[in-house]
């Protein structure tokens, strides 16, 4: 199992700003994602971070929206640029645990409400 | 892209009944998994089935893996007001990057 860490755990912004979200792995892992979970619905995949190339992004988001940075084996951001409204979403972290079966591994999230 | 449709999406319930959630898909998963996410918090492993056929218990809870590996269920008896929460099914596949698919979610809310 891995342990995530993620912050900030909400945030309420205005719209049209960036908010940039972190996430600290305790071990070292090749691949994060990141998901969007809007309110009283599933996960929904943004993009997979790889440390040392670019993030594979989804169809439906681009890398002007949410970029995100893989600086290291432990440690992702993704930033919403420019919110709207239709933003307002929880943000997930995750990782995979490929030791057999896959399985995942998720921080707390991130509550994002735009105003 | 792997589609997994769980059934029902809603589901309020008295304490001390019994339900159950299920989870289909027209593809085969090499494994599939239950989570359990709570306000506030992501989603929490509760289990992995990789068998056809294959059924696991969890003190009150029961899952399922259909014999053809498409289709999951999870069987809840005498539910309790912290079974409260938002149920996720997730298939496996072992090719990819992306190698987890998320069904739809069930959100189980127990009345005490």
């Amino acid at each position: 199992s891995a342990v995530i860490s993620q912050k900030p755990s909400r945030d309420i912004c205005q719209r049209g700003t960036s908010l940039t979200i972190q996430c600290q792995v305790d071990s070292q892992v090749t691949m994060m994602f990141w998901y969007r979970q809007q309110p009283g619905q599933s996960l929904t995949l943004i993009a997979t971070a790889n440390q040392g190339s670019e993030a594979t992004y989804e169809s439906g988001f681009v890398i002007d929206k949410f970029p995100i940075s893989r600086p290291n084996l432990t440690f992702s951001t993704l930033t919403v640029s420019n919110m709207s409204p239709e933003d307002s979403s929880i943000y997930l972290c995750s990782v995979e645990d490929h030791g057999g079966n896959t399985e995942a591994f998720f921080g707390q999230g991130t509550r994002l409400t735009v105003v | 892209t792997q589609l997994l449709e769980q059934s029902p999406q809603f589901l309020s319930i008295q304490e001390g009944e019994n339900l159950t959630v299920y989870c289909n898909s027209s593809s085969v998963f090499s494994s599939l998994q239950w989570y359990r996410q709570e306000p506030g918090e992501g989603p929490v492993l509760l289990v992995t089935v990789v068998t056809g056929g294959e059924v696991k218990k969890l003190k009150r809870l029961t899952f399922q893996f259909g014999d053809a590996r498409k289709d999951s269920s999870l069987h809840i008896t005498a539910a309790q007001p912290g079974d409260t929460g938002l149920y996720l099914c997730a298939g496996g596949t072992q090719t990819g990057a992306n190698n987890l698919f998320f069904g739809t979610g069930t959100r189980l809310t127990v009345i005490p």
